[in-house]
């Protein structure tokens, strides 16, 4: 069981939107940064979204992130067959001491 | 450029111990901290440990304490993972993770490639 809840999957078509969902509580998304993760299976995952909203040198801004209280949002403009991998979000958690996942949503482009 | 490569996985049995090493180059060691995370066969993500740029501190998964030690050597820099009394649930790729942000920055941002142990009888 993660402590933090994600879709296990979502789908959408290609040149669609798709929102992914992340809820935690006030001691990890709610006081701490977001960031989220894509991953291919059979790569490492790779950082898409850090501090809730910014995106590293080379990340398209078709990639999104927001945060709203103790729940947070990866979006995706303009759905590609390409995007077709797992997402996952973490943040630190301070009750914890521990950084924290979720347990990672399936995207399909249909 | 940023380049992580762990070393150390391979086949060992149930009660046998492992060290897992990351070899680190394209930037200052010694400024950043360290994740340890690791996947299990179609799995998801789960935190293993971290320590700070300096090792001042770490931190461990409640569910594995006890049982592994992070370490880094910023002479060397390698980050190590020593793992003791492995389980069968323990089988995963082992990924070692930069954290994105100077001195205390907490995200994992860039990653290794991964090295898988296997705990099997």
């Amino acid at each position: 069981q993660s402590v933090l809840t994600q879709p296990p999957s979502v789908s959408a078509a290609p040149g669609q939107r798709v929102t992914i969902s992340c809820s935690g509580g006030s001691s990890n998304i709610g006081n701490n940064f977001v960031s989220w993760y894509r991953q291919v299976p059979g790569t490492p995952p790779k950082l898409l979204i850090y501090d809730n909203n910014k995106r590293p040198s080379g990340i398209p801004d078709r990639f999104s992130g927001s945060k709203s209280g103790t729940s947070a949002t990866l979006g995706i403009n303009g759905l590609l067959t390409g995007d077709e991998a797992d997402y996952h979000c973490g943040a630190w958690d301070s009750s914890l001491s521990a950084w924290v996942f979720g347990g990672g949503t399936k995207l399909t482009v249909l | 450029q940023v380049l992580l490569v762990e070393s150390g996985g391979g086949v060992v049995q149930p009660g046998e111990s492992l060290r897992l090493s990351c070899a680190a180059s394209g930037f200052i060691f010694s400024s950043y901290g360290f994740h340890w995370v690791r996947q299990a066969p179609g799995k998801g993500l789960e935190w293993v440990a971290f320590v700070r740029y300096d090792g001042s501190s770490e931190y461990y998964a409640d569910s594995l304490k006890g049982r592994i030690t992070i370490s880094r050597d910023n002479s060397k820099n390698r980050l190590y993972l020593q793992m003791s009394s492995l389980r069968l649930e323990d089988t995963a790729v082992y990924y070692c993770a930069k954290a994105r942000s100077i001195w205390n920055g907490l995200a994992p941002g860039d990653w290794g490639q991964g090295t898988l142990v296997t705990v099997s009888s």
